[in-house]
């Protein structure tokens, strides 16, 4: 079945140190996003790409940095710049057409300690 | 530029009562609008999505909502509620513009009473 794969579900990162967060899709999707969710505030828009070798920042890049090298990955680093990373993070994709919705992965939980 | 208000944060009903979940937009252009529910600790479902057919959309879960230009609304309903339904529940908004980007509502979380 096709669909987004994040991993790893859990992780943990020490205050001052890079971390990478995988999101995969066997959707054939040319468009990917990552959203970060905290309690409260929906979801924030972080960095998304819509072909191949570009993406553009969304609405909270600050300390997050992203690369897109093939059309099925979208790697999310969140450097030591972000002040508050601890947060749940979402991939999604998108096909073509916006009346189609987004794919979610099953998320990230990111807990700095 | 498109937004997306979602009246309530939470909201409490009793099993086998009327869920209704709130909705209100803002976009300059015809906008799509899309429901997804998120049980906890994992991504979002797609309920329902309205993309300019229909104005009654009927999704998965026995949930449906209707668009309403007049009132730039996108109300969720289910008329039974059942245990299973307690999630927190996203309406978002996009258009077929530019890079076509989701923009969500806070979110509404939704609990069931026995």
């Amino acid at each position: 079945d096709g669909g987004i794969t994040q991993s790893p579900k859990y992780l943990f990162r020490k205050e001052g140190q890079n971390v990478t967060l995988s999101c995969e899709q066997n959707l054939n999707h040319d468009a990917m996003y990552w959203y970060r969710q905290d309690p409260g505030q929906g979801l924030r828009l972080i960095y998304y790409s819509q072909i191949v070798n570009d993406f553009q920042k969304g609405d909270i890049a600050e300390g997050y940095s992203v690369s897109r090298e093939k059309k099925e990955s979208f790697p999310l680093t969140v450097t030591s710049a972000q002040k508050n990373p601890t947060a749940f993070y979402l991939c999604a994709s998108r096909a073509s057409l916006a009346n189609y919705g987004y794919t979610f992965g099953s998320g990230t939980r990111l807990t700095v300690v | 530029a498109q937004s997306v208000t979602q009246l309530g944060s939470h909201v409490s009903v009793s099993e086998g009562a009327l869920v209704l979940l709130r909705c209100n937009y803002s976009s300059s252009v015809p906008p799509y609008l899309f429901w997804y529910v998120q049980y906890p600790n994992q991504g979002l479902q797609l309920l329902l999505k309205y993309t300019s057919a229909a104005t009654l959309v009927k999704g998965i879960n026995g949930f449906e909502a209707e668009f309403k230009k007049s009132e730039t609304s996108f109300h969720l309903t289910k008329p039974s509620a059942h245990m299973s339904d307690a999630a927190e529940y996203f309406c978002a908004v996009s258009v077929n513009q530019g890079a076509q980007k989701l923009v969500f509502g806070q979110g509404t979380r939704l609990t069931i009473n026995p």
